[in-house]
């Protein structure tokens, strides 16, 4: 069966310190990949996502960035957070375009 | 104005009520989903639908593609229900983008 996983589970960082998110997947092959942030009071918003590795998309223009080295790992860094990067952010993979998506745990980060 | 919009945002029920979740939309969609949001964080998809009608055990969600709306259900509702649900659509066009509607936020008490 397929599992995802996401670390930190929460993390508490100091504004202009770097960032690394990691997700990975087990159980499937070349899924889609998905990054979301869920801000306090707000829906979610698709950050980044990727068909494949080395191929990422980003939806909206930040101090985000995300990288996909290998089939199955999605990550997202930051080299200096901001206060409104605080928020709840989630990972999710699907087997192709328009299919179902299947989402992470989530990490909780507040950024001070 | 947001293009997902849920109502209510808020909703307190006893145990045992039927419950109407509604999600409208307001771009052309190629599939809409339904999520469930824990306390903890963590989301479970319940449904994908592009027409008709969905049940799953006391779960049922139905779309009016015409009207641009859709429904999500409980029956026999229950304290373990509560959690946030969030609708999602897929903007028709090809795009893998998913838009989301802010949640409505589901209590039932025993």
């Amino acid at each position: 069966s397929q599992t995802i996983h996401q670390w930190p589970a929460t993390l508490v960082q100091p504004v202009g310190s770097p960032l690394s998110l990691e997700c990975t997947v087990e159980g499937t092959s070349n899924p889609n990949l998905y990054w979301y942030r869920q801000a306090a009071g707000r829906g979610l918003q698709l950050l980044f996502y990727s068909v494949g590795i080395g191929q990422i998309s980003s939806e909206v223009p930040q101090n985000l960035s995300a990288s996909r080295p290998q089939d199955r790992q999605f990550i997202l860094s930051s080299k200096k957070l901001l206060l409104s990067d605080s928020g709840f952010y989630l990972c999710a993979w699907s087997v192709e375009a328009y299919n179902e998506q299947f989402f992470g745990p989530g990490t909780r980060l507040t950024v001070l | 104005k947001n293009e997902v919009e849920q109502s209510p945002q808020n909703l307190t029920a006893q145990e045992g009520e039927f419950i109407t979740i509604n999600c409208s939309y307001s771009v052309g969609i190629s599939a809409l989903h339904w999520l469930q949001q824990h306390p903890g964080g963590g989301i479970v998809s319940l449904f994908m639908l592009s027409s008709g009608k969905k049940k799953h055990g006391r779960l049922i969600a139905t779309i009016n593609i015409q009207e641009k709306h859709s429904s999500l259900h409980i029956t026999a509702s229950h304290p373990r229900d509560s959690a946030v649900y969030i609708c999602a659509v897929r903007v028709q066009g090809g795009s893998e983008k998913l838009v989301f509607g802010k949640g409505t936020k589901l209590t039932v008490n025993p």
